[in-house]
């Protein structure tokens, strides 16, 4: 079975500031995405990395790929409150189009 | 382009009764699944379909859950006889072919069984 382990599961932090999420696993994915969800809604895909070390950037977000493809981090610079919401991490065991083992999320909360 | 719907956005019913949720995908999609997000845990995978054939069924929790896809268009998720630990929060997700990685979710069903 695989698992992810994200951290940290609550963060509040003040705005401005820099934050890291990471998301680990002992298992080895084909792709690892990143989303973001509000209260009542779904999942919103923010970013997919495929291949280890990839590095995405997305405006002020910051994604990596581990390069063992086991991990992953998002790390956000210059948070403001328009950042806060639950960042989930989903990864793909097999190749292409596998159901998602996902984390358990991290509570993000930005203060102005 | 229409985002993945799913009905209704909330049910609630009494352990033993029978409850049918519905998703559409994304027009075009061939994969759709189900996943499930119990209160305090990590959304689950229930299962997978590409088309109208069940590409993997390794979640479905037990024999209580029935997954159809008639026709390869929209999916229904049917709960019979539901228990307590059904209750929880039902995503529909869809992709494209055969490898896209990129799923997109709908907005969920919040089940309560009372």
């Amino acid at each position: 079975t695989q698992l992810l382990e994200q951290s940290p599961q609550f963060l509040s932090i003040q705005e401005g500031e820099n934050l890291t999420v990471y998301c680990n696993s002992s298992s080895v994915f084909s792709s690892l995405q990143w989303y973001r969800q509000e209260p009542g809604e779904g999942p919103v895909l923010l970013v997919t990395v495929v291949t280890g070390g990839e590095v995405k950037k997305l405006k002020r977000l910051t994604f990596q790929f581990g390069d063992a493809r086991k991990d992953s981090s998002l790390h956000i610079t210059a948070a403001q409150p328009g950042d806060t919401g639950l960042y989930l991490c989903a990864g793909a065991g097999g190749g292409g189009a596998d159901g998602l083992t996902f984390g358990k999320g991290t509570h993000l909360i930005i203060q102005p | 382009e229409a985002g993945v719907t799913q009905f209704p956005s909330h049910s609630v019913i009494e352990k033993g009764q029978t409850v049918t949720l519905r998703c559409d995908p994304i027009s075009g999609h061939d994969n759709l699944y189900w996943y499930r997000r119990v209160m305090g845990k990590e959304i689950k995978f229930l299962l997978h379909f590409v088309k109208e054939s069940k590409q993997d069924e390794s979640g479905m929790p037990n024999n209580r859950f029935l997954a159809e896809r008639t026709g390869g268009t929209y999916s229904t998720l049917k709960v019979q006889p539901a228990e307590l630990e059904d209750s929880g929060v039902y995503f529909c997700a869809s992709s494209q072919g055969a490898f896209s990685y990129e799923q997109y979710f709908g907005p969920g069903t919040r089940l309560t069984v009372t």
